[in-house]
């Protein structure tokens, strides 16, 4: 099946700082990745929608200043977290699809998360 | 938006037993996904099932989407099996929904040996 690679797995930085974390479709390519958020103990709550080549769309309540999303490639999604809070601290994940069609839902693959710490 | 909700939030299971995990949907849907997430975070794909049904080893899944529900059956449970599973669906309405899955709070499966 398809690969999505999320980089880094682990992160740990001090309140105020940025944080910017990667995701890559290795063997396919990804018009369209999405962004989750996960709490501990809690379910995956989708933040943004990342399209190559135009902005982010972001969900209802998610502070796109906050959570800056860059889709620069085909294969390439970057999500930052600017000026870091300890209530940043969680789960993200990544998903991509190769689908391409804009009437079908395809399978989703997701990356193996990143886990914030904000100090 | 569509709301997925999964039963039983917790299942404690021994070892060699079966198991039958339930995810309702509110709407019609074009993507249907069961999903297993490892101690360590990682989700693993189990089943794109929007409709239909499926079988991969000791699991298989069943969508009846008429009646907006799915099942996951897991037989002769292992150790490994432990985790939690959810449930995610995608709306019928391509266009900008295309490819939102919507997660189901999930169901932590406990196997003891």
């Amino acid at each position: 099946g398809a690969v999505v690679s999320q980089h880094p797995s682990r992160v740990i930085c001090k309140s105020g700082t940025s944080v910017k974390i990667e995701c890559r479709s290795l063997d396919f390519q990804a018009t369209t990745m999405f962004w989750y958020r996960q709490f501990p103990k809690q379910s995956l709550m989708l933040m943004a929608t990342s399209n190559e080549g135009s902005k982010a769309t972001y969900e209802q309540g998610v502070e796109k200043d906050k959570f800056l999303i860059n889709h620069a490639s085909l294969t390439l999604s970057t999500l930052t977290v600017t000026s870091a809070h300890p209530e940043d601290s969680s789960f993200y994940i990544c998903s991509a699809s190769y689908g391409r069609g804009i009437t079908t839902n395809e399978k989703l693959f997701f990356g193996s998360g990143t886990q914030l710490s904000v100090l | 938006g569509i709301q997925v909700e999964q039963s039983p939030p917790d299942l404690i299971l021994q070892e060699g037993a079966n198991s039958t995990l339930r995810c309702n949907f509110s709407d019609s849907v074009n993507n249907l996904q069961w999903f297993h997430q490892n101690p360590w975070g990682q989700l693993i794909n189990l089943f794109y099932i929007p409709s239909g049904t499926k079988q991969n080893g000791r699991l298989s899944a069943t969508t009846v989407a008429t009646e907006r529900y799915s099942l996951l059956y897991i037989s002769s449970s292992q150790t490994t099996d432990s985790g939690v599973y959810f449930c995610a669906a995608g709306p019928n309405a391509g266009g900008t929904s295309y490819g939102k899955l919507t997660f189901g709070q999930g169901t932590i499966l406990t196997v003891h040996p």
